[in-house]
């Protein structure tokens, strides 16, 4: 049982449609986390937050666009995507110290149509 | 462009024999850490190493860094069945910014036969 829950576990979408992804952590952490895990790719690093303040921007298209209203919770809202976004997103929390390890959740499995 | 490169991509060996994954990063680290990735699963943390360490232990794993050669290798020892997973290094720095980053690697896909 991971501390660190990620819904919805699988979401299929249009390319026009408009979905969020939710993450939420159980470990008191002060830092989160989203990365995008396609096939055969490293993870990629999309967004960090820290106490709330996005501390880090991948250079992730604005079609991806996340929110985070507090420590606890992380959300990604999705807006016209292309089929080449579909990946497993996986969001992770630490402590937001260096030497911390990351935490993950179970992942988002997205497949755009 | 991609900081941690595990070598070999793919390893498949028998049940009780020991598997070494490798890894490459090309900048100066603050730690080195080594997750584990079920099929359609998270990954877990398993060991980190600081930059100033050379080896570290923990249950059948051990880790070893040599920041010289910027390289590192895990050691999984009487593997079973149940190690069967993606293995990923990952390394943390500090950015200019005062921030940091945890970059991952491609990952080792284990495959432990009964």
């Amino acid at each position: 049982e991971t501390g660190v829950t990620q819904t919805p576990r699988h979401l299929v979408m249009g390319m026009t449609n408009k979905k969020s992804l939710k993450c939420e952590q159980h470990l008191g952490h002060n830092a989160m986390y989203w990365y995008k895990q396609s096939a055969k790719k490293p993870l990629e690093l999309m967004f960090v937050y820290n106490f709330k303040e996005q501390t880090e921007n991948n250079s992730v298209p604005s079609r991806f666009s996340p929110e985070c209203p507090n420590s606890s919770h992380l959300f990604l809202h999705l807006h016209t995507l292309q089929p080449e976004d579909s990946a497993l997103y996986l969001c992770a929390s630490s402590q937001g110290q260096v030497n911390s390890p990351l935490h993950f959740g179970n992942g988002t499995r997205l497949t755009v149509t | 462009s991609q900081q941690g490169e595990e070598d070999p991509q793919a390893l498949s060996i028998q049940e009780g024999e020991n598997a070494t994954m490798n890894c490459s990063y090309k900048t100066s680290i603050n730690n080195l850490q080594w997750y584990r990735q079920n099929s359609g699963r998270g990954l877990v943390h398993l060991i980190l190493i600081r930059s100033n360490e050379r080896e570290k232990h923990s249950g059948r794993l051990r880790v070893t860094l040599d920041t010289s050669k910027k390289s590192s290798s895990l050691l999984i020892t009487a593997s079973r069945a149940a190690d069967t997973a993606s293995y990923f290094c990952a390394t943390a720095r500090f950015l200019n910014t005062g921030g940091f980053k945890t970059i991952f690697g491609a990952g080792t896909r284990l495959f432990v036969k009964a």
